[in-house]
Formats: C-alpha cells, structure tokens, sequence
C-alpha cells in the first residue's frame, strides 16, 4: 500500500527554471512532511521540511507548498541550479505509540530524479 | 560526530551465500531503521529499532532476513541464503529525541550490495 504518492518520477529543468514535485497522501494520522535530496552514491539528506498547521515554508529557494484540505504537499526549486541535480523524496511521519515508548516512522513516497541542464 | 556509519560500503557475494551489514547510529539516537533502496521499488522500510527493540519488522521481505540491535551503538542485517534478487542499496538511519531533531532520519551512507 503505497500511503504516499509522489509525482513526476523524473524532471528535466534548464537551469535558472523552477522545478516543482508534487506528493499526495491519504493518512491524516501523519503529522510532519520533510523532503529529503539524495545525490549519487550518498544516503538520503533532510532538505526542508513543513508541520500541518502552516501552508508554506521557504528556505532559500526551496519552497514547500502544503494543502492539508487535499491532502497534498509540493517541492518548488526557484533557480533550479545543476547541482541541484539528484533524486528527491518525499515523505511523511507519524507518532507510534509503542510499548516501548513512543516512536516516530517516516513513509517515503518513490522518489524524483531530477536534471538541471545547465 | 562522525555520522551514522556503515559497513561494508560494497559486498559482492555469491548465491546462496550469507551476507551480514552493518550500523552504528549516531551516540544518542534511540531509534534505528534499515532500508533498501532499488530502481524498481524505491525506498523501503525493512525494520526499525526503538530503544534496541525490534518494533515493526512487518517490511523485511522473508525469513532469509534477519536483524538484530545487541546495544544502543551497533545493529546488523543478515541475509541468509543471500539470492541474486537482493541486489540493493542498503541504508540504516537513526533519529534522536531530542526535539529539535526529533523529526529527521540521519542516513548514513549506505551498503551496495551486489548478489551474484
């Protein structure tokens, strides 16, 4: 059951063009929404991240649009630049209440791979 | 701190053969996960430790696999027999409590894993 849908699978952008990445999720237990970058041969980074009480974080040229009616969050790259070029996940946490104690889990959607020409 | 860390970075293995990877989170993480990461089917949760306690291994794809976490700074996967198919990227990941990261996996860098 795949709890979070990420769309395109692959972008193509000219450099200094924006590159948008969309997410949809069906699970409102969810509570957090990070993106993470992964460049080759690396292991998966935090890149920025957004709670539900806000419909819009921007770092840089990141920016995270959030609709918590549709269930639906998107990545905007402002100046998309050619080292931006890598693969980018979305996801989304949850609180598990555990015996153990609590836990957070993340749920990842199938990734971005996304090409700044330059 | 150094990063969560793994090791072997490559394993080329043959068939049937036994295959052990391994973790240490970063001091002072409670919570340990593995994934594995392929073309086809992205990234997927395997296991995840919560205070050295197994809590959700319902992602580990059969009996072949196995993890353990004996402490707080050391974790394994085993595969045992290993086959062709489990030809994977396989990352472990560890989260803190404290709240200012509470939310946010580190990765560390990943083991290739190539089954002959």
């Amino acid at each position: 059951q795949q709890q979070v849908k990420q769309s395109p699978q692959s972008l193509i952008v000219q450099k200094g063009g924006i590159s948008i990445i969309n997410c949809a999720y069906e699970n409102t237990a969810f509570d957090y929404f990070p993106w993470y970058q992964q460049f080759p041969g690396k292991g998966p980074a935090l890149l920025i991240a957004i709670r539900p009480d806000v419909s819009e974080k921007k770092e840089g040229r990141f920016t995270i649009s959030f609709n918590k009616s549709a269930k639906q969050f998107s990545l905007h790259i402002m100046d998309s630049q050619p080292g931006d070029s890598a693969t980018y996940f979305c996801a989304a946490a949850e609180e598990r209440e555990l015996s153990s104690g609590s836990a957070r889990q993340l749920t990842f959607g199938s990734g971005t791979q996304l090409t700044v020409l330059p | 701190d150094a990063g969560v860390i793994q090791s072997p970075r490559h394993e080329v293995t043959e068939m049937g053969q036994e295959v052990t990877l391994r973790c240490k989170p970063i001091s002072g993480h409670n919570s340990l996960f593995w994934y594995r990461q392929t073309m086809m089917r992205g990234l997927e949760l395997l296991i995840y430790f919560n205070n050295n306690v197994p809590i959700d291994d319902s992602g580990m794809p059969e009996d072949r696999f196995s993890a353990k976490m004996p402490n707080a700074s050391f974790s394994t996967l085993k595969i045992q027999p290993s086959e062709p198919r489990d030809s994977a990227v396989y990352f472990c990941a560890s989260i803190t409590t404290d709240p200012h990261y509470y939310n946010e996996q580190f990765f560390g860098p990943g083991t290739r894993l190539t089954v002959l």
